[in-house]
């Protein structure tokens, strides 16, 4: 069975901070692995990862991945208080449902 | 559409009463999921549709719920004789497989609330 476990389940730091969310999965024939962004009730995507060491940024937000280790990383510096989400990485399998496993995701709260 | 579209934005009734939500996922797009997301929880996975074909069913929490995909575009869920613990914020994303690699795209949700 497909799993994606992300860490911490919850976070609060001060703005300014930098932080680091964790992600780990076991997805069978895995294809990629994908970080969303969700602030109220739909996710927006953020990034996708299909190899392993390369990072992705997008401003103040960075991930790479791990495809030996199974895990994902994502970095956010600066922190503001519009970073205040939950953030949800996905593995994506081309096997059984064909379709993405989420993990439970990260609340994570940035403090003015 | 420009993006997937899910109706009714919320819906609020009676415990025992049936409902039905519905997604228009963006044109062309073959698979559509479906998502549940209550309340502290994340994200839970219903069903998956391949054009109008659901190969894999097995995130339904029970015969109450059924879905089904027409003409490979627009789908609906439904919750029959619902029941409190339905109370969920209901996500339908779509996705179009180019290359070996997919990216989902996600309505805005259905916020059911039984009462």
């Amino acid at each position: 069975e497909d799993k994606v476990v992300q860490s911490p389940l919850s976070l609060v730091v001060h703005e300014g901070d930098t932080v680091t969310l964790n992600c780990s999965y076991e997805v069978t024939n895995f294809r990629s692995l994908l970080w969303y962004k969700q602030e109220k009730k739909a996710p927006t995507f953020l990034f996708m990862l299909t190899s392993s060491g390369i990072e992705k940024k997008s401003g103040r937000l960075s991930s790479i991945l791990d495809k030996k280790e199974l895990f994902s990383i994502l970095n956010i510096t600066a922190t503001q208080t519009g970073d205040s989400a939950i953030y949800l990485c996905a593995g994506d399998s081309g096997g059984g449902a064909d379709g993405l496993t989420f993990g439970k995701g990260t609340h994570l709260i940035i403090q003015p | 559409g420009a993006g997937v579209s899910q109706s009714p934005s919320n819906k609020v009734t009676e415990k025992g009463k049936d409902v039905e939500l519905r997604c228009d996922p963006i044109s062309g797009h073959t698979a559509l999921y479906w998502y549940r997301q209550s309340l502290g929880q994340g994200l839970e996975f219903l069903i998956y549709f391949q054009g109008n074909s659901a190969p894999d069913k097995s995130g339904l929490p029970s015969d109450r719920f059924s879905a089904e995909r027409t003409g490979g575009s627009v789908s609906t869920l439904t919750i029959q004789r619902t029941q409190q613990e339905d109370s969920a914020v209901y996500l339908c994303a779509s996705s179009q497989r180019t290359g070996r690699y997919t990216e989902a795209f996600f309505g805005q949700g259905t916020r059911l609330t039984v009462v």
